[in-house]
């Protein structure tokens, strides 16, 4: 069983454009959820997280958008920069402190100079 | 600063081998720390957490086991490995209210 899914296993955008990146979750239960960008043969790395109070939160050309009735979050990058290519990670926990992620299955973008 | 040290970067066992990989943090004292598999074209799936020395919870009923033997340091092991034991495995820590930061990973074919 999913809880989280990331339907959009590849994505490719041009330098410069925005990039949206689409997470939908199942669990009612998940109230905090965060953003990983991963390189190859690298760990994960945290980006951006949100808690279900809000709907939005910001950090330079991150933002991340948060929808409770549809359960579904995105990652706005803009502009897209060539560095930004990498697997984007979804994840979604009971709490801020929970002890537990569940993870998307990653969506691969790739910016087109 | 925090910093998490996982080895080996790579590992290739045949079959029925065993596994010991290991993980240690520095700079904090009693993380929560966790093992995760990336499986090739899958998602991030958690294997093991410990919330402290001896104490290791299981996710997913398998060929590998996790021992935290000290407070910083987070063993992963399996007696035989299987050939589906492959994958990118990547351990990771928190301090509570923190997200997760993960190591490098170790990059784990099975032949």
């Amino acid at each position: 069983d999913q809880q989280v899914k990331q339907n959009s296993p590849s994505l490719s955008v041009q330098e410069g454009r925005i990039s949206i990146l689409n997470c939908d979750y199942t669990n009612s239960m998940f109230d905090y959820f965060l953003w990983y960008k991963k390189y190859p043969a690298e760990g994960p790395t945290f980006l951006i997280s949100i808690s279900s109070i809000k709907d939005k939160n910001e950090d330079g050309r991150f933002t991340v958008f948060l929808n409770k009735s549809a359960k579904h979050l995105s990652l706005h990058i803009v502009p897209s920069q060539p560095g930004d290519s990498a697997v984007y990670f979804c994840a979604a926990s009971p709490s801020q402190g929970a002890q537990k992620l569940v993870f998307g299955q990653g969506t691969r973008l790739t910016i087109n100079p | 600063s925090q910093t998490i040290h996982q080895w080996p970067a790579t590992l290739v066992q045949p079959v029925g081998s065993p596994l010991s990989l290991e993980c240690t943090v520095e700079g904090t004292s009693n993380p929560n720390l966790y093992w995760y598999r990336q499986a090739a074209g899958r998602g991030l799936q958690l294997l093991f957490y410990s919330v402290g020395i001896g104490q290791i919870s299981s996710e997913v009923p398998q060929n590998l086991s996790a021992s935290r033997p000290q407070d910083r340091q987070f063993i992963l092991s399996s007696k035989k490995l299987l050939l589906s034991d492959s994958g990118f495995y990547l351990c990771a820590w928190t301090g509570g209210a923190a997200p997760l930061h993960f190591g490098n990973g170790t990059r784990l074919t099975v032949t």
